[in-house]
C-alpha cells in the first residue's frame, strides 16, 4: 500500500496553462506539505496544512494555490504556468505539526516540465 | 533565519570505503535534525534522526550524532555498498509547525 501518493507522476505543459497536482495519504496523518525541488536538487517548503487549515505559506507566487478538501488530501493548483515553475513537486505528511521531531513521509514526486 | 549547510558532492567511493558527509546548521532554539535519502527517481525517505543534543541516530549502518557545541550532524558509514548510491539531505525542523529546512543535498556514487 502506498503511504503518500501523487498524480500525475509526469506533467508536460505549455506556458500560460493551468494545471493541478493531487496528493493523498493513507497514514491517518493530520499534517500535509508541498515542497519544490529545483533542477539542482534543492528542496524548499511551499505550503503546509494541518487538518485542512493552512499553517505554512512560504513566499510563493499567488499563482500557486493549495487546497485541502479533507485531511487525507492536499492538491496544488498552478495558474498561468511559467518556465521557472519546471521542477519536481513533492507532497509529504506527518503525524501532526505540534512536534518538530515527527518524521515526514514523502510521495514519489511529480515532475512538471513547462515548455 | 535557520539554515543547513552540507558538503558539496558528488562524493565518489569504492565499495567498502568509509563515508563521511558533513552537515552544519544554524538555528534558534533546539531543532530536531534529520538525514533523508533520495534514491534515483524516488521520493525522500527518512534515514535517521536525532531530537536533542548528544543523541545518536542510526539506521542501516549509518550514524550521525547531534553536536550542539559544533552545530553539526555529520553522517557516517563504516563500509558503503553500491546500493547506497543516492542523494543525501541533511535537514532541521525549524520553528513551529514541523517545517523542514534542507541542505543542498550530497550525491554519493559508490563503485564496485
Amino acid at each position: 500500500d502506498t503511504a503518500v501518493s501523487q498524480t500525475p507522476k509526469y506533467l508536460v505543459t505549455q506556458m500560460g496553462n493551468d494545471k493541478s497536482i493531487k496528493c493523498e495519504q493513507n497514514l491517518g496523518h493530520d499534517t500535509m506539505y508541498w515542497y519544490k525541488q529545483d533542477s539542482k536538487k534543492f528542496l524548499k517548503i511551499m505550503f503546509s496544512y494541518n487538518n485542512k487549515e493552512l499553517i505554512i505559506n512560504e513566499t510563493v507566487p499567488n499563482r500557486f494555490s493549495p487546497k485541502s478538501p479533507d485531511k487525507a488530501h492536499l492538491n496544488l493548483h498552478i495558474n498561468s504556468l511559467e518556465l521557472g515553475d519546471s521542477a519536481v513537486y513533492f507532497c509529504a505528511s506527518s503525524q501532526d505539526s505540534t512536534s518538530g521531531s515527527y518524521e515526514q513521509y514523502f510521495g514519489p514526486g511529480t515532475r512538471l516540465t513547462v515548455t | 533565519g535557520d539554515s543547513v549547510t552540507q558538503m558539496e558532492g558528488p562524493v565518489t567511493l569504492s565499495e567498502e570505503a568509509f563515508l563521511t558527509i558533513n552537515c552544519t546548521y544554524t538555528a534558534t532554539g533546539y531543532p530536531s535534525l534529520f538525514w533523508y535519502v533520495q534514491y534515483p527517481g524516488e521520493g525522500l525517505q527518512l534515514l535517521l534522526k536525532a531530537t536533542k543534543a548528544d543523541d545518536k541516530g542510526s539506521n542501516k549502518g549509518f550514524e550521525a550524532t547531534y553536536r550542539k557545541e559544533t552545530t553539526s550532524f555529520h553522517l557516517e558509514k563504516g563500509s558503503v555498498q553500491v546500493s547506497d548510491s543516492a542523494v543525501y539531505f541533511c535537514a532541521l525542523s525549524s520553528g513551529g509547525y514541523n517545517k523542514l529546512i534542507f541542505g543542498a543535498g550530497t550525491r554519493l556514487a559508490v563503485h564496485p
